[in-house]
């Protein structure tokens, strides 16, 4: 049973460029969350999704941001007209189908994708 | 806001002594807390999860404890090995989110 998988897992872009972050959950989890780890700080919450539905975007930026979850295919994290400050690693998680955050069990995190904006 | 603090920031011992990491929330309203390892570079793995309800997990050389009155949890790890080198994490579980400390940078010297 694959794990979470996400890719790229490194990506160098240019300033004003768009990144674009996938994530394909274990088999059988219908819920996808995504963090940001900033280097020196802690991972951040940004954004929970179930199959076509955004549940908590609380943590999103209110610009250039935006994540989905289609029927079919990955999780997309997609980051428009990056900028230095958006360089960062972008965690996604899963947990099974029916039971989200509020379930009480654990998330499952995949290896991360390492944005660099140069 | 949910914040949470792990202590210390960074901790190195010789190979076979016992250690504490320590980590504090200041919302007691959680659902659970999961202690993560993260190694560089790497994602977050899994190490043991409390829910609210519990006192405490065991897994191994591993053993988590959790007051929530007092919103406070550690990891007692046993015997430290040169393998058990990571940053371990400290998350909480307040709904749709887990709120995490910056970590504890354990360094287990042979």
């Amino acid at each position: 049973n694959a794990g979470v998988m996400q890719n790229p897992r490194h990506l160098v872009r240019r300033r004003g460029q768009e990144a674009r972050l996938r994530c394909s959950p274990m088999k059988g989890h219908s819920h996808v969350y995504w963090y940001r780890q900033l280097p020196e700080e802690g991972l951040k919450f940004m954004v929970y999704l179930q199959k076509e539905n955004i549940i908590d975007e609380s943590g999103m930026p209110k610009e250039r941001f935006s994540a989905e979850f289609p029927k079919e295919g990955p999780s997309i994290l997609r980051i428009q007209q990056v900028v230095r400050g958006d360089s960062a690693a972008y965690f996604c998680a899963s947990s099974p189908l029916g039971q989200g955050a509020y379930s009480g069990n654990t998330i499952y995190f995949g290896e991360g994708s390492w944005l660099t904006v140069v | 806001k949910q914040e949470v603090t792990q202590i210390p920031a960074a901790l190195s011992v010789p190979e076979g002594e016992n250690l504490v990491l320590n980590c504090s929330f200041t919302d007691s309203a959680i659902y659970n807390l999961q202690w993560f390892r993260q190694d560089p570079g790497k994602g977050l793995t899994s190490l043991l999860l409390i829910q609210s309800s519990q006192r405490e997990q065991t897994s191994g050389r591993l053993n988590a404890s959790l007051d929530k009155s007092s919103g406070r949890s550690t990891l007692y790890i046993a015997a430290s090995q040169p393998g058990d080198s990571a940053t371990y994490l400290c998350a909480v579980n307040t709904g749709n989110q887990f709120y995490f400390g910056t970590g504890t940078s354990l360094t287990v010297i042979p």
